[in-house]
């Protein structure tokens, strides 16, 4: 069984431009979860899905972030415009439900120049 | 939210017994124990959960005390596969919002 898939692996890009990021979740799983995790921390979580409603968005930053989940199944991730601060891994991590173990994906390691 | 404590690094001969202590001495009864580990360079990984009753899987054991204030998670014979963050997490309220700590970087050694 795949895992989760996330792409790219890795991203650079300069100040001020636009990022997207995309996931896959294991197939079945109605939870998505992406985190924010920083060079040193443990991963923070930015918003959690249920199928394609996002029922906890609390800790994104909402004036940049953006995120979408169609049809309750692949996500995307977008920070517009990025900044200096934002370089870091970005995680996704499905569960079948809200209350199962949560799988998470390789990351995506973004660089802001 | 119950938080943990855990040390920030323990070192393990390859082939010993690894034990994880963590301490949550705020946690509520119906709250959940979670233990997840991240290998350099990848995605956390779940490890094992528990609430009263030990617990034993594939990858570990899980024991916690019969207070619910500490817990111990036992690698029974550590490989340098296991090298890694280790991470403690009690779910609060069983809402599923994990929130990770800085977790314990256990070196094993040959």
């Amino acid at each position: 069984e795949a895992g989760v898939v996330q792409s790219p692996r890795y991203k650079i890009i300069e100040k001020k431009q636009p990022v997207a990021f995309w996931c896959n979740p294991i197939s079945g799983h109605n939870t998505l979860y992406w985190y924010l995790q920083n060079l040193g921390q443990g991963p923070e979580l930015l918003i959690r899905y249920e199928n394609e409603e996002a029922v906890d968005d609390s800790q994104l930053p909402k004036d940049r972030f953006s995120a979408e989940r169609l049809k309750g199944v692949d996500s995307t991730l977008k920070i517009q415009p990025a900044e200096l601060g934002d370089s870091a891994v970005y995680l996704c991590a499905s569960s079948a439900t809200f209350w199962n173990e949560q799988f998470f994906g390789p990351g995506t390691r973004l660089t802001v120049l | 939210d119950a938080k943990t404590t855990q040390p920030p690094s323990m070192d393990c001969a390859e082939g010993r017994a690894a034990n994880l202590p963590c301490n949550h001495s705020t946690i509520s009864g119906n709250e959940y124990v979670y233990w997840y580990r991240q290998i350099h360079s990848q995605g956390p990984q779940y490890i094992i959960h528990g609430l009263k009753n030990n617990e034993t899987n594939e990858m570990a054991s899980l024991i916690i005390t019969e207070d619910r204030k500490s817990s111990t998670l036992i690698l029974p014979h550590a490989t340098l596969r296991d090298t890694a963050v280790y991470y403690c997490i009690v779910d609060p309220g069983n809402t599923g919002k994990l929130i990770f700590g800085q977790g314990t970087t256990l070196q094993v050694k040959p």
